[in-house]
């Protein structure tokens, strides 16, 4: 059974810190997604990495998948009060559609 | 478009009743599926489709059943509620070709059982 496991499970700080999320898998993607969920409402896809070592930037947001493409993280510089929510992690590991999430992480940015 | 709906957003039920919980999208795509979100605990997946008239379970199916006439519903239907069944579900559909299983969620239906 494939897990994933995301830490830390929560996070508080101040307007204009950076942040790192991690997620972590014994076993191998075949890629990996990462959701933002607010309140109240269902997760939004913020970006897919596929390839291993991959960077990409969403402006104040940087993910990166591990080289062996068993791992991912989410740093986001200056963080902003409108960056609160849970930050999800979803891994594809070839099972014909099915993902499997992380638990999240409950970021709160206070101003 | 509309993308995923949810309806309802709210419910309480008894111990022991059923009710189906509906979803619909309108981006044509094959990929559909039902998560439960329980506090701390990500999403599990209930049951997916892959297509109209293909429905397969998926980690926590017990106490659920699902149906998929066309592409664009997929409802699931709980018999028999539990206090265990209360969480909030969500339905996601994504397309089965060019981009790896990008999910589109719906707004989730929040549940109670008592």
């Amino acid at each position: 059974t494939q897990l994933l496991e995301q830490s830390p499970q929560f996070l508080s700080i101040q307007e204009g810190e950076n942040l790192t999320v991690y997620c972590n898998s014994s076993s191998v993607f075949s890629s990996l997604q990462w959701y933002r969920q607010e309140p109240g409402e269902g997760p939004v896809l913020l970006v897919t990495v596929v390839t291993g070592g991959e960077v990409k930037k969403l402006k104040r947001l940087t993910f990166q998948f591990g080289d062996a493409r068993k791992d991912s993280s989410l740093h986001i510089t200056a963080a902003q009060p409108g960056d609160t929510g849970l930050y999800l992690c979803a891994g594809d590991y070839n099972q014909g559609g099915k993902l499997i999430f992380g638990q999240g992480t409950e970021l709160s940015v206070k101003p | 478009n509309a993308g995923v709906t949810q309806t309802p957003k709210f419910r309480i039920l008894k111990i022991g009743q059923s009710m189906t919980l509906q979803c619909a999208q309108d981006m044509n795509h094959n990929y559909m599926y039902w998560y439960r979100q329980d506090p701390g605990m990500g999403l599990k997946l209930i049951y997916y489709s892959v297509g109209a008239g293909i429905t397969d379970k998926g980690e926590v199916p017990n106490g659920y059943n699902v149906s998929r006439s066309t592409t664009e519903d997929f409802p699931l239907r709980l018999e028999l509620a539990a206090p265990s069944q209360t969480s909030v579900y969500f339905c996601a559909s994504s397309r089965d070709s060019g981009s790896p299983y990008e999910q589109y969620f719906g707004p989730g239906t929040r549940l109670t059982v008592t």
